[in-house]
C-alpha cells in the first residue's frame, strides 16, 4: 500500500499569505497520479488538483500543485478567507489511498 | 450536473450488515465511462476508499476490506449500493458515494453529502 504522509499537521497563516502543503509518498506514485482535495466542516471533500498539477474545473488559479515521484506540494498563493480548511492528498496510481490531512487555520 | 445522495440506516448493531444506497441524478451510472465509488471517513480522521463499480459493471475493492464488502448496482433506479458485513465499532464513519471521471478513474470529482453510520448495540 502507498502510504501518504502530509506535513505539517496544522498551518497557521493570515489571509493574503502563501500556504505550502507537503505530501510525501512511501514509494513513487505511478505517473504522478496524485490529487488534492479541500474539505470544510460538515462537507464532502472537493477536488482541487489532479495529475499532480492540473486544476479541476472551476478551481481558482491561486491553487497550484507540483511535484513528482514521492514528493508533492500544494500551494495556495494568497489565502482567501474561504481557503481555511482541511486539505488531503490522494494517490491513484496503486489502488487509492489518502494522506492524513493538513489543517490550514487562521492565525 | 450530476448529484449523488446516500441513504440508509444511521445505526447498525455489531456483527450485522451495513447497507447503504447511492442515488445518482443528472447522469446514468451505466454510461459515460464513469466509476462509482464508496469512501468513508472515520470521525475526525482521514479518508478510506472502499470500492467502486465501473459503468460496465466491473467491480474492485480495497484489499483491506475486500473480504467483507460488496458493491452492486440497480440500473433501473440509477443506484449503486454498499454492503459491509460483520461490522464493529471500527466501522463507525461518515460514508460517501463519489464519482470518478473517465479521464481518471481514481480522481473523485463529485461527491454525495455523506451519511454517518454508527455501529453500536
Amino acid at each position: 500500500e502507498v502510504v501518504l504522509t502530509q506535513s505539517p499537521d496544522n498551518l497557521s497563516l493570515s489571509p493574503g499569505e502563501r500556504a505550502t502543503l507537503s505530501c510525501r509518498a512511501s514509494q513513487s506514485v505511478t505517473s504522478n497520479w496524485l490529487a488534492w482535495y479541500q474539505q470544510k466542516p460538515g462537507q464532502a471533500p472537493r477536488l482541487l488538483i489532479h495529475g499532480a498539477s492540473s486544476r479541476a474545473t472551476g478551481i481558482p488559479d491561486r491553487f497550484s500543485g507540483s511535484g513528482s515521484g514521492t514528493d508533492f506540494t500544494l500551494t495556495i498563493s494568497r489565502l482567501e478567507p474561504e481557503d481555511f480548511a482541511l486539505y488531503y492528498c490522494q494517490q491513484y496510481g496503486s489502488s487509492f489511498t489518502f494522506g492524513g490531512g493538513t489543517k490550514v487555520e487562521i492565525k | 450536473q450530476v448529484q449523488l445522495q446516500e441513504s440508509g440506516p444511521g445505526l447498525v448493531k455489531p456483527l450485522q450488515t451495513l447497507s447503504l444506497t447511492c442515488t445518482v441524478s443528472g447522469g446514468s451510472i451505466t454510461s459515460g465511462g464513469y466509476y462509482w465509488s464508496w469512501i468513508r471517513q472515520h470521525p475526525g480522521k482521514g479518508l478510506e476508499w472502499i470500492g467502486y463499480i465501473y459503468y460496465s459493471g466491473l467491480i474492485d475493492y480495497n484489499p483491506s476490506l475486500k473480504s467483507r464488502v460488496t458493491v452492486s448496482r440497480q440500473t433501473s433506479r440509477n443506484q449503486f449500493s454498499l454492503k459491509l458485513n460483520s461490522v464493529t465499532a471500527a466501522d463507525t464513519a461518515v460514508y460517501y458515494c463519489a464519482r470518478s471521471p473517465p479521464y481518471s478513474y481514481g480522481v473523485f470529482d463529485s461527491w454525495g453529502q455523506g451519511t454517518l453510520v454508527t455501529v453500536s448495540s
